[in-house]
């Protein structure tokens, strides 16, 4: 397609339910990053994959967080045991260098409501 | 500490005047950016600025970046009301992740 792609668009969880979050970069971009953005600020970075390998997963909340891309494209984000503060939205960004880039492109994202 | 902080928070502008959105960070970095976010809406790239003095301008908007005092402003000229949104600046700081600024929230009035 012709930019980032991610579903659902929203999603509600029961607290305590998994979730799986799905994100398309854009055709042939190599780098893919996840940002979690509370409501009122700014993205925080949560992890980032150069094609399939996951380089940098420091930004990841917790250990029922968990991140994959197993062919280089498709990533999805899953979140086990949802608990009320990982409500937020899910951003992924693609770009199109390896390594040092010069613009990301954004998702729509991904509105998690844990209730 | 990696952070960075714009300012204001708030801004409700008249039409027509003009003003400035500050963005310092904490330490060295490679690259400083300019996003522009909807309500709703996923965020826009405005502006990518590399070396220090460098200056990009598009339409009313101009950002700039020193980088000797870590500073980096985005003007607004003679705003109208579609330049209403949240503006978030960002910088990495030698690797590939951002950090970003938690946002100036702008208005413009008619």
């Amino acid at each position: 397609g012709a930019g980032v792609s991610q579903s659902p668009r929203y999603k509600v969880a029961k607290r305590g339910q998994d979730v799986a979050l799905r994100c398309d970069p854009i055709s042939g971009h190599v780098s893919l990053f996840w940002y979690q953005q509370a409501l009122g600020q700014g993205p925080e970075f949560l992890t980032y994959f150069q094609n399939e390998a996951q380089l940098d997963k420091s930004g990841l909340p917790s250990d029922r967080f968990f991140a994959e891309r197993p062919e280089g494209s498709v990533s999805t984000l899953k979140i086990q045991r949802t608990q009320q503060e990982d409500s937020a939205v899910y951003l992924c960004a693609s770009s199109g260098r390896q390594g040092f880039f010069e613009k990301l492109f954004f998702g729509s994202g991904t509105q998690l409501s844990v209730l | 500490e990696l952070k960075v902080e714009q300012n204001p928070l708030f801004l409700s502008m008249q039409e027509g005047k003009n003003y400035t959105i500050y963005c310092n960070y904490s330490t060295t970095s490679d690259r400083l950016y300019w996003y522009r976010q909807d309500p709703g809406k996923s965020l826009e790239s405005l502006f990518v600025l590399l070396s220090n003095g460098a200056v990009k301008q598009e339409g009313r908007l101009m950002a700039s970046l020193d980088t000797k005092a870590r500073l980096s402003t985005l003007h607004i000229t003679a705003a109208v009301h579609d330049l209403s949104a949240t503006y978030f600046c960002a910088a990495n700081f030698g690797n590939e992740k951002l950090t970003f600024g938690t946002g100036t929230r702008l208005t413009i009035i008619p």
